[in-house]
C-alpha cells in the first residue's frame, strides 16, 4: 500500500531552521501538501502543490520537492511553530490519498 | 466566510452506531466535495474518503468500507458520517474538511470526538 514516511521528531532552536522530510514513491509525479496541527486543534494547510503558501501563512514556511522526497522548511523557527506536521499526497493512480506518518517539531 | 461546524462529542458502547454531522455555511454546499479524516488518540491523520456533494456519490479509502457510510442532506447543507457496529478502536476525533480548488483541505470542521467504551 502507498505510504508517506516522515521522521517522528525534529528539534530546533528558536530562530534557526527546521527541515521536515516526507518520502514517497509517487512524489516525483504527485504534489505534496503540508499541514500544521497544534495540540487540540484542527490541522491548518501551510503548503500546497509542493511549494505554494496559502494566504496568511508566514513566509518562514516554505516547501520543495525533489525525486521521492518533499521537504517543509521553517526558516527562523518561532516558539509558536511547535506542532505536529503532516505531509499529504496521492499514489501514482491518483485514486488513493494518504497522510504522512507525522513529525513533532519542538522549538527549544 | 466558509464554516464547517460539526456535532458534539459522543460516548457510545461497543456494537452501537453513531452519526456525526458536518454543517456547511458561507458557500454553495453542492459546489465542493467534503472529505472525512480520522485521528485516533495520540496518532496521525487518516484520510477516510470523500463525498461528492452534487451527486451524493461517496468514495471510501481502503479500510473504511462497510461500517462507515457518508451521506448528505443538501436541504440543510449537511454531510454525515455514520459508523455502525462500533469498536473500541473507532475511538477517535473525526474531522470533515473541504478543498478550495488546488488548496486541498483548506477548510476544516472543529472535529468530533467519538469515544467507544463499555
Amino acid at each position: 500500500s502507498f505510504e508517506l514516511t516522515q521522521p517522528p521528531s525534529v528539534s530546533v532552536s528558536p530562530g534557526h531552521t527546521a527541515r521536515i522530510t516526507c518520502s514517497g514513491d509517487a512524489l516525483p509525479r504527485r504534489y505534496a501538501y503540508w499541514y500544521q496541527q497544534k495540540s487540540g486543534q484542527a490541522p491548518v494547510l501551510v503548503i500546497y502543490e509542493d511549494d505554494k503558501r496559502p494566504s496568511g501563512i508566514p513566509e518562514r514556511f516554505s516547501g520543495s520537492s525533489s525525486g521521492t522526497m518533499a521537504t517543509l522548511t521553517i526558516s527562523g523557527a518561532q516558539v509558536e511553530d511547535e506542532a505536529d506536521y503532516f505531509c499529504y499526497s496521492t499514489d501514482s493512480s491518483g485514486d488513493h490519498y494518504v497522510f504522512g506518518t507525522g513529525t513533532k517539531v519542538s522549538v527549544l | 466566510q466558509v464554516q464547517l461546524v460539526q456535532s458534539e462529542s459522543e460516548l457510545k458502547k461497543p456494537g452501537a452506531s453513531v452519526k456525526v454531522s458536518c454543517k456547511a455555511s458561507g458557500y454553495t454546499f453542492t459546489d465542493n466535495a467534503l472529505n472525512w479524516v480520522r485521528q485516533a488518540p495520540g496518532q496521525g491523520l487518516e484520510w477516510m474518503g470523500w463525498i461528492n456533494t452534487d451527486t451524493g456519490n461517496p468514495t471510501y479509502a481502503q479500510g473504511f468500507g462497510g461500517r462507515f457510510v457518508f451521506s448528505l442532506d443538501t436541504s440543510v447543507s449537511t454531510a454525515y458520517l455514520q459508523i455502525s457496529s462500533l469498536k473500541a478502536e473507532d475511538t477517535a476525533v473525526y474531522y470533515c474538511a473541504r478543498d478550495a480548488d488546488q488548496l486541498l483541505f483548506l477548510y476544516w470542521g472543529q472535529g468530533t470526538l467519538v469515544t467507544v467504551s463499555s
